[in-house]
């Protein structure tokens, strides 16, 4: 059963902030958020994780909801090259790492 | 560091036979994944590792497939008999224990025919 919840698809407009929603209603108080992306036929890439706290790296930021039960990947400045599947990953321990559908975003010029 | 390898890149075989897919994970690293990737079931989680030791192996569909680690450098995913229904793209996957991110390789498309 899928712990996470995310859009199918989503477009974006080079150059704008993409914001991936994701529901995860039923996590559990010790275990993280995890988001990564497939590029084509690629294997997944790590983007960012988070448990509590906001989180931002070089790539995004990660925006958790006080009662944990939704987060949002924010891609600030969006580039063609950042068209991929998105994935939300709801894991204890980063060992059980189950992939749900994710969401197909789609960066337009 | 070459990232998680894994081999072959391609692999199309016939009905019935054997067939073993081979990871190296990342030097250091002490957890390892074995992921599955078709068009129907998207990215399934077969088996992990850790510390060559197999965890969960619930997502293994069926006794026709198998996974060791003999060693914390190298992982085999075995397919004995293949089926068709079986041709997917399979995915090596290596990390530490502790929270971080997940090394993906670039995979082993397998055509079963």
């Amino acid at each position: 059963d899928a712990k996470t919840t995310q859009p199918t698809s989503m477009d974006c407009a080079e150059g704008r902030a993409a914001n991936l929603p994701c529901n995860h209603s039923t996590i559990s108080g010790n275990e993280y958020v995890y988001w990564y992306r497939q590029i084509h036929s690629q294997g997944p890439q790590y983007i960012i994780h988070g448990l509590k706290n906001n989180e931002t790296n070089e790539m995004a930021s990660l925006i958790i909801t006080e009662d944990r039960k939704s987060s949002t990947l924010i891609l600030p400045h969006a580039t063609l090259r950042d068209t991929a599947v998105y994935y939300c990953i709801v894991s204890l321990y980063n060992n059980d790492m189950r992939f749900g559908a994710g969401t197909r975003l789609t960066v337009k010029p | 560091d070459a990232g998680v390898i894994q081999s072959p890149r391609h692999e199309v075989t016939e009905m019935g036979q054997e067939v073993t897919l081979r990871c190296k994970p990342i030097s250091g690293h002490n957890s390892l994944f074995w992921y599955r990737q078709t068009m129907m079931r998207g990215l399934e989680l077969l088996i992990y590792f850790n510390n060559n030791v197999p965890i969960d192996d619930s997502g293994m569909p069926e006794d026709r497939f198998s996974a060791k680690m003999p060693n914390a450098s190298f992982s085999t995913l075995k397919i004995q008999p293949s089926e068709p229904r079986d041709s997917a793209v399979y995915f090596c996957a290596s990390t530490r224990w502790e929270n971080t991110e997940a090394f993906f390789g670039q995979g082993t498309r397998l055509t079963v025919v």
